[in-house]
């Protein structure tokens, strides 16, 4: 299975600040038809995930445009402008290249 | 509105079973993959199994830590998809969330809690 590697475990933000958050995969999410299956979501507190990014850079419907993914390969980033209380929670990155779909670990947004 | 609206969890025996239903509504359901994907206390998420629509003949795939126990079906003419799970283990524990779509999760369920416990 693709092991998804994200950092760091825990973020601790100012609101108002920016945040920046890794994912690391074991191998190219790069599909043999070109397209990169690296997605992110958020877990608020007591409730289910929601998905911010699908296939690297593009937000979903509603999704404000303080949130933004870039990268490429193996090496990905969500990056979090402006923070606002509304923002924390735990983060996961996911790849669906390769079978069976795996989640990262996870990041705790936290405010400082 | 998409809603998804998972029903049937509940505190289980090891080696018991439990069938998990998740009713759907406000997207065409028939030509939707369907997925299950599970997040024990505390813990990330987990991809469960995945169905995909009659167009892929009802393909299912499982991860190796349910295969040969779990499956996954749907009945499209109620919108519904549904997790059988047999021979329950201590750590199948977990929040179950239906999701719709393929390659991405784009719509959740609230979850259904299942624990299994002696």
């Amino acid at each position: 299975d693709v092991v998804m590697t994200q950092t760091p475990v825990s973020l601790p933000v100012s609101l108002g600040g920016q945040a920046s958050i890794s994912c690391r995969s074991s191998q190219s999410l790069v599909h043999s038809n070109g397209n990169t299956y690296l997605h992110w979501y958020l877990q608020k507190p007591g409730q289910s995930p929601q998905l911010l990014i699908y296939r690297v850079s593009n937000r979903f419907s509603g999704v404000p445009d303080r949130f933004s993914g870039s990268g490429s390969g193996t090496d990905f980033t969500l990056k979090i402008s402006r923070v606002e209380p509304e923002d924390l929670g735990d983060y996961y990155c996911l790849q669906s290249t390769h079978f069976p779909p795996t989640f990262g670990s996870g990041t705790k947004l936290e405010i400082k | 509105e998409v809603q998804l609206v998972e029903t049937g969890g509940g505190l289980v025996r090891p080696g018991s079973s439990l069938k998990l239903s998740c009713a759907t509504s406000g997207f065409t359901f028939s030509n939707t993959w369907m997925n299950w994907v599970r997040q024990a206390p505390g813990k990330g998420l987990e991809w469960v199994a995945l169905i995909k629509d009659k167009y892929s003949n009802y393909e299912a795939n499982y991860a190796e830590s349910v295969k040969g126990r779990f499956t996954i079906s749907r009945d499209d003419s109620k919108s519904r998809v549904y997790l059988q799970m047999n021979t329950l283990r201590d750590q199948d524990t977990a929040t179950y969330y239906c999701t719709k779509g393929g390659n991405w999760f784009a719509y959740w369920g609230q979850g259904t809690l299942v624990t299994v416990s002696s």
